[in-house]
């Protein structure tokens, strides 16, 4: 079973600066099938990137996806009051478990 | 719009039964796969199961195998899930979630969530 590993488990950061997540998996990923989620107190996640690199439906432009294999990255290029959350990534599409990370947090 | 709304938790007590809901509009809900995801109180994302758009093939974690049970009435748009002999480390919140064909396990749509709590 692949287990994905992300860092820093939290993130403290000022609105208006850059955030980068990372995500490793324990086995290469195929087809880069990697996705990441936010989540807010309270409320479901939300799906922000798919295909590593590829944003969701009404998804803004500074969210973005890197990565291939075992290495991938969620930037945030500046963050805006309503990003700070929690992040998940998530393995899919190669076994028929939805193998999760276990979470970042960024905080102000 | 998709919309998914789950209900059906509460209090139980370790060793019983509780079956939640998730009523679905705004999609063809028998074209999709369907899952249930669940989040232990301060904890991380754990899928639970999944169940074809037909409902003829079912998939569950270890965790809840011989004690959960997946089903749709895709005639009323909704999922269920069955637990039996609950357990204190089934306390969560369970979501129901809408796959994104035609990937495996890739979540779009999420249910706001019930809350389980298994406790004496």
């Amino acid at each position: 079973e692949i287990v994905l590993t992300q860092s820093p488990g939290t993130l403290s950061l000022s609105p208006g600066e850059r955030a980068t997540l990372s995500c490793r998996a324990s086995q290469s990923l195929s087809s880069s099938y990697l996705a990441w989620y936010q989540q807010k107190p309270g409320q479901a996640p939300r799906l922000l990137i798919y295909g590593a690199v590829s944003r969701a439906t009404g998804i803004p432009d500074r969210f973005s996806g890197s990565g291939s294999g075992t290495d991938f990255t969620l930037t945030i290029s500046r963050l805006e009051p309503e990003d700070f959350a929690v992040y998940y990534c998530q393995q899919y599409g190669s076994s028929r478990r939805g193998t999760f990370g276990q979470g970042t947090r960024v905080e102000i | 719009e998709v919309q998914l709304l789950e209900s059906g938790g509460g209090l139980v007590q370790p060793g019983g039964s509780l079956r939640l809901s998730c009523a679905a509009s705004g999609f063809t809900f028998s074209s999709y796969p369907m899952s249930w995801v669940r989040q232990a109180p301060g904890q991380g994302l754990e899928w639970v199961s999944v169940i074809s758009g037909s409902g003829d093939s079912t998939y569950y974690a270890d965790s809840v195998q011989g004690r959960f049970t997946i089903s749709r009435d895709n005639s009323k748009n909704t999922l269920y899930l069955q637990m039996n002999s609950l357990r204190a480390e089934d306390t969560a919140v369970y979501y129901c979630a809408k796959e994104k064909p035609p990937w495996l396990r890739l979540f779009d749509y999420w249910g706001q969530g019930t809350l389980v709590t298994v406790s004496s």
